[in-house]
């Protein structure tokens, strides 16, 4: 089982939609949370942490169920330039420190 | 912008020439890393370091050696490259994230593309 697991898509979406994805964690020493985005053929880049109250940024919303070892995004009115994939990255620290990435979750905005 | 430069961007190779991808940075970063990314998998890490001639092994760092004679310069050196090291490699260094504590925020350059036939 992977420590971090994404749903790959791709998600199809029309402009203006709301769309969600989740992403599960397996180790509980998990710390922090980051949700990064890359487009086609280009490197991540950070989108959002995730905080433990959830958190807000323009258009997008993340969320931290620690209990059921969940993070989501939320993402509002959906634009054309949305379309990408989307990261799901924790931080765990047991005996070492290390950032984990899921395999992302591809997003389509279609006209 | 971190000012992270990779080189070179793309590559081809044959099945056993050794190959070295640079990553420079202008920051004066203590924390970078190497990465590859393939289909399916999150990006890996293959071994990062903490500062000049300080280097550690990442989860997939078989096959792979680095280098940091500079604060500036990370080198990737596949000694022999094989057609399982076929990947997009990403540099990156680190900055601490506000509000998550311990927590680094990677800036990753613009990747190197290595294909070995």
């Amino acid at each position: 089982r992977k420590e971090v697991e994404q749903d790959p898509g791709p998600f199809n979406v029309p402009e203006g939609a709301t769309v969600a994805f989740n992403c599960t964690y397996s180790n509980s020493a998990s710390q922090s949370f980051f949700w990064y985005r890359q487009d086609c053929r280009k490197e991540p880049k950070l989108l959002m942490s995730v905080y433990s109250s959830g958190n807000e940024d323009g258009r997008f919303t993340a969320q931290l169920n620690r209990a059921s070892q969940y993070i989501s995004l939320l993402i509002r009115d959906s634009k054309l330039s949305d379309s990408a994939t989307y990261l799901c990255v924790v931080y765990v620290r047991d005996s070492s420190y290390k950032l984990i990435f899921g395999s992302g979750t591809r997003l389509l905005v279609r006209p | 912008d971190a000012g992270i430069t990779q080189s070179p961007r793309h590559k081809v190779t044959e099945t056993g020439t050794p190959v070295t991808l640079r990553c420079h940075q202008t920051e004066n970063h203590r924390y970078m890393y190497w990465y590859r990314q393939d289909p399916g998998h999150g990006l890996r890490l293959i071994h990062y370091s903490y500062g000049v001639k300080d280097t550690d092994k990442g989860e997939v760092s078989d096959g792979y050696s680095v280098s940091r004679s500079k604060t500036e310069d990370f080198l990737l050196t596949l000694e022999s490259a094989t057609s399982s090291q076929t990947s997009v490699y990403f540099c990156a260094i680190s900055v601490k994230g506000r509000g998550n504590s311990g927590a680094n925020v990677l800036t990753f350059g613009a990747g190197s593309r290595l294909t070995v036939l």
